[in-house]
């Protein structure tokens, strides 16, 4: 089962523009992680917020979370075309140790 | 510091055969988690390893199995191969005492025929 879902499913900006991704999520958790993932290689840990914080900053990325709407959003400012890639949401499954669900991720495509 | 590394990266098997992946945990991790990607899918658990026991199992038959070695590296072992078992396989590592941040190896791709 998926508890993340990311949104849009595809999302095709300039360079320069700011790209903002969205996840919603079902059950209570302790944190959420953002990742990125390259046609089809392995994902690269992009950042954790936990449950007890609103926003982190890491770069050019902004990640917001909203316990009491289930949701996050990953805003990547001033994009470039290196961060074409899928973007996944993943949380903690408090039932089956430490795994993360992740869900169907967004397709970020960046023209110069 | 050395990265998560599997092998092979890409396999090709029939219906019915087994396979076995494998992978070695980054440096200083205790800790392996599996996880199956079918193409256009985010990744699903498979299970998780720690100290050489099974900790943890997402929803997946018992042909799937695993091993974790005292070095910490990992196997993926998958019987009777089924054509919906082609996907993208992949492996993290994590420490016992910080595993919610998964470091993922660049993954082994698998297809079923």
């Amino acid at each position: 089962s998926q508890q993340g879902e990311e949104d849009p499913q595809a999302l095709s900006i300039q360079e320069g523009e700011n790209a903002t991704m969205n996840c919603s999520y079902k059950t209570s958790i302790n944190n959420l992680q953002w990742y990125r993932q390259n046609s089809g290689r392995g994902l690269v840990h992009l950042i954790l917020i936990r449950s007890n914080e609103r926003e982190k900053h890491s770069g050019r990325l902004r990640v917001t979370l909203d316990t009491s709407k289930k949701s996050s959003s990953l805003l990547i400012t001033a994009s470039r075309a290196a961060d074409t890639a899928s973007y996944f949401c993943a949380t903690d499954h408090n039932q089956a140790g430490t795994a993360l669900i992740f869900g169907k991720g967004t397709t970020l495509s960046v023209s110069s | 510091e050395t990265g998560v590394t599997q092998s092979p990266t890409h396999l090709i098997k029939t219906r019915g055969q087994q396979v076995t992946l494998r992978c070695s945990s980054q440096s200083g991790h205790n800790t392996v988690s599996w996880y199956q990607q079918a193409l256009g899918q985010g990744p699903q658990f498979i299970f998780q390893y720690y100290r050489e026991e099974e900790n943890g199992r997402g929803n997946f038959p018992p042909r799937f199995s695993g091993l974790q070695f005292p070095n910490y590296s990992s196997e993926l072992n998958v019987n009777a191969l089924e054509l919906d078992d082609s996907a993208l396989y992949l492996c993290a590592s994590s420490s016992w005492d910080a595993t919610d941040t998964q470091y993922f190896g660049p993954g082994t791709r698998l297809t079923v025929l």
